[in-house]
Formats: C-alpha cells, structure tokens, sequence
C-alpha cells in the first residue's frame, strides 16, 4: 500500500481481555517500530524489528505485552489481560533502512486507539 | 520516559504570524527531527537536522539547532489555519540505539 496501514482503528477492550493490533509496514520496509502515545504526550518506543528479528524490545512495559514478525513483513502487538493504564494510541512506523532510525526518516501509520473500561 | 521538553505547551496565534516552538534535549544526539501530529492523526514527519547542522529550511519551516545548549527551535512562517496541530520533536543519538526519543509535543492552534 501507499502507507503504513494499522487495524483496528479504535477498540474498546474490558479490563482482563487480550487485544491484537495488527499493522501492514509500507512494502518492502526493512525497518518496523511499535511506540505507544498516552493522551497529551509524545509517542514512547515499545520494540524494534529489523525483517523478522526484533531486536530491541526495551519498551515493552510488562511481560502482558508481546510483539512479532514473522515473516519480515505484517507486525502484530499483543496485549494480554489489558489494564486502564493501557488505554492509549499504539503507533506502528517503518523504514527502508536497515540502520534503524539514525538519520532516517520513518513513516508512522495513523495508529490504534486502545480504550480499555 | 521522555527525554525532551518543548515549550510552550500550548501556541495560539492569528493566521499570517509566526509561530515558534522550542525543544530541548538531555543528551548527546545524532540527530534531530520534528514532526506535526494532526488531531487524531499519525505522526509526519517535516524536518531532520543533524548534530552537525545549524539551521534548516523547507518550505515556511526553519529549524535550528544548539547542540551547545542542547535546544533547537521550529519557526513556522506565515501560519496558516491547517497548521493548527501537534508539533514533536525527536532525537536519535547513540546510547538509545534503534529508537527515537520524543518531547511532549506543543500544541498549536493558528486561528483564521
């Protein structure tokens, strides 16, 4: 596609369900990142693929959070047994370049925007 | 946690001003990027400025940047009405690796 695509849209989850939140990189992007933006704050990094390898996940909050990439391309986030404090907008971006983000420019999809009641 | 601080949190303006938005910064960086949020929106990005740089234009935006006292500034010439958004800043630098580190953003709200 022309962008990073990511679905659902919004989703209401209740408190103790499991939520997955897919996102469809701009084809050919080597490069996938997962942030998560609380309301009224700046986007926080969640993990890092380069192709199928994630090979930074420092920002996943707690072992409720799992992300994957299986075959380099389609990412998902997982989130087990959600919380209120997981209530935000979970933002995915790509980049073509293998360099991760030093110098580059990434592309962000429009996000999901969890709500969890 | 963020290692960027942006002031002011909240910009209104008339349309035809300028409108400014600085972004300061904690660590050694890379580089610096700046990107506007509309609301509801994803994030796009308008402007990289490396460590080595001092200024840069893109159209009515002007980016500067003090890697000295660790700040850089966004000017948005001649605003207009669909500038009316979130403006981030984010850096890269060495010790976070793969990850881009975000301020809290200024809001920004230019009326006709």
């Amino acid at each position: 596609g022309a962008g990073v695509s990511q679905s659902p849209r919004y989703k209401v989850a209740k408190r103790g369900q499991d939520v997955a939140l897919r996102c469809d990189p701009i084809s050919g992007h080597v490069s996938l990142f997962w942030y998560q933006q609380a309301l009224g704050q700046g986007p926080e990094f969640l993990t890092y693929f380069q192709n199928e390898a994630q090979l930074d996940k420092s920002g996943l909050p707690s072992d409720r959070f799992f992300a994957e990439r299986p075959e380099g391309s389609v990412s998902t986030l997982k989130i087990q047994r959600t919380q209120q404090e997981d209530s935000a907008v979970y933002l995915c971006a790509s980049s073509p370049h293998s360099s991760g983000v030093s110098g580059n420019t990434i592309y962000f999809g429009e996000g999901s925007w969890l709500t969890v009641v | 946690s963020q290692q960027g601080e942006e002031d002011p949190q909240a910009l209104s303006i008339q349309e035809g001003e300028n409108a400014t938005m600085n972004c300061s910064y904690k660590t050694s960086i890379n580089n610096l990027q700046w990107y506007r949020q509309n609301s509801g929106r994803g994030l796009v990005h308008l402007i990289l400025i490396r460590s080595n740089e001092r200024e840069k234009h893109s159209g009515r935006l002007r980016v500067t940047l003090d890697t000295s006292k660790k700040s850089s500034s966004l000017l948005i010439t001649a605003s207009r009405a669909a500038d009316t958004a979130s403006y981030f800043c984010a850096t890269d630098a060495r010790e976070y690796g793969n990850k881009l580190v975000f301020g809290a953003g200024t809001i920004l709200r230019v009326k006709s």
